[in-house]
């Protein structure tokens, strides 16, 4: 099975902040890689699928990246609706593994 | 607009088995996988099953395996999980996910809002 491993497990940053979160598999998934948000008391949002197809109705300032074995996602200027908690998932095969998750917190 | 519906969380004893059922609307059902997501009380989300358009393919995660089955009814517009033999570890809010495409191996694009499931004695 994929482990799906992300970086940090949490983050503290403020609003107009550009902020990397990374993401890397156990082995190759090529481009099959997508991010998640997920608010408190909510159901997980899919923001980014395939790696960097933006899903329709996200905001441009998300972004994704990579391929292989490292991914990154992107938020060029952190608004405060965007902390939250982030998920990356791989697609490439079941189990679609998430990674453990990365809480972005308001510095 | 797509709706995703689910039902049959509950309080269940250990060992005892569980159905939880995933009404789906809005969307034509039959064209898409769909997947079963669990999120433990203040963890992660973990991927349980998926399964394709067809039923051809299906997948678990390997802490479900044997005592989970996925199954849907493409009439009925309908996922289920079969869930048997209830640890305490499968104590989660278990999500249906509607997969961007027919095969089971996919991002989850609309999800539900969830049913609780909790094992204890």
């Amino acid at each position: 099975d994929i482990q799906m491993t992300q970086s940090p497990s949490s983050l503290s940053a403020s609003v107009g902040d550009r902020v990397t979160i990374t993401c890397r598999a156990s082995q190759s998934i090529s481009s099959y890689l997508n991010w998640y948000q997920q608010k408190p008391g909510k159901a997980p949002k899919l923001l980014i699928y395939a790696a960097s197809s933006l899903q329709s109705g996200v905001p441009s300032r998300f972004s994704g990246s990579g391929s292989g074995t490292d991914f990154t996602l992107t938020i060029s200027s952190l608004q405060p609706e965007d902390f939250a908690t982030y998920y990356c998932q791989q697609s490439y095969s079941t189990p679609c593994s998430f990674g453990q998750g990365t809480k972005l917190e308001i510095k | 607009e797509v709706q995703l519906v689910e039902s049959g969380g509950g309080l269940v004893q250990p060992g005892r088995s569980l159905r939880l059922s995933c009404a789906a609307s809005g969307f034509t059902f039959d064209d898409y996988a769909m997947h079963w997501v669990r999120q433990a009380p203040g963890k992660g989300l973990e991927w349980v099953s998926g399964i394709s358009w067809n039923s051809g393919s299906i997948g678990y995660a390997d802490s479900v395996k044997g005592r989970f089955t996925i199954s849907r009814d493409n009439a009925k517009n309908s996922l289920y999980l079969q869930m048997n033999s209830l640890r305490a570890e499968d104590t989660a809010l278990y999500y249906c996910a509607k997969v961007r495409g027919s095969i089971a191996a996919a991002a989850g694009d609309y999800w539900g809002q969830g049913t609780l499931v909790t094992v204890s004695s």
